[in-house]
């Protein structure tokens, strides 16, 4: 079956760090993107990061430039983005989406997403 | 950064109604336009990319659009089903960082 499924979100105190992880199955992960968007409660869709298939480039929204690192393993199937100084404002569902083996950069396989709560 | 803004943010619609949502970006984005449709607490659904190819699997009462200019974008739901009542997001992946609509919810 073709899925993403995230782990990792929880409640954390503003300033500490989180992992996000997504595990990737039914198809070949070593050769798509891979991307992490997030939605705030009750707000929109928010792409946060990039990831080529085979690690070497990386992209970040600027809101989480320096603080957000996306990485990959491709020998397990894991999608991660580490979460370093979060603020309020990073709370939100975080999901991880492939993009298509062509070279867009939309999102056509979803996770179910994860939910990072920064609060005191 | 590419703008996108979507028209309008909530559509009141029926059953059998033919909805058009508008979609526009801050500049020029050729067709490199997705939307998705998502509905409360689950993930985004991808309808369409390249601004008018449908996703496989996709009824064939979804289609899109767009204008010459590549700044104004349209998604149309011939007869509106009850499994459409959801909000829609379109998404410009023109140039990074990759950016969507404010959302456009479709109701009864």
């Amino acid at each position: 079956q073709v899925q993403l499924v995230e782990s990792g979100g929880g409640v954390v105190q503003p300033g500490r760090s989180l992992r996000l992880s997504c595990a990737a199955s039914g198809f070949s992960f070593s050769t798509y993107g891979m991307h992490w968007v997030r939605q705030a409660p009750g707000k929109g869709l928010e792409w946060v990061a990039h990831i080529w298939y085979n690690g070497k480039n990386k992209y970040y929204v600027d809101s989480v430039k320096g603080r957000f690192t996306i990485s990959r393993d491709n020998s397990n199937n894991t999608l991660y983005l580490q979460m370093n100084s979060l603020r309020a404002e990073d709370t939100a569902v975080y999901f991880c989406a492939r993009d298509p083996d062509s070279g867009d950069w939309y999102f056509d396989l979803w996770g179910r997403g994860t939910l990072v709560t920064v609060s005191s | 950064d590419i703008q996108m803004t979507q028209s309008p943010s909530t559509l009141s619609a029926s059953i059998g109604d033919r909805v058009t949502i508008t979609c526009r970006a801050s500049q020029t984005i050729s067709t490199w336009l997705a939307w998705y449709q998502q509905k409360p607490g689950k993930a985004p659904k991808l309808l369409i990319y390249k601004a008018s190819t449908l996703e496989s699997g996709v009824p064939s009462r979804f289609s899109g659009s767009g204008s010459d200019s590549g700044t104004e974008f349209t998604l149309t739901i011939s007869n509106l089903q009850p499994d459409d009542f959801a909000t829609f997001y379109c998404q410009q992946y023109n140039s990074s960082p990759w950016t969507f609509g404010q959302g456009t919810k479709v109701e009864i």
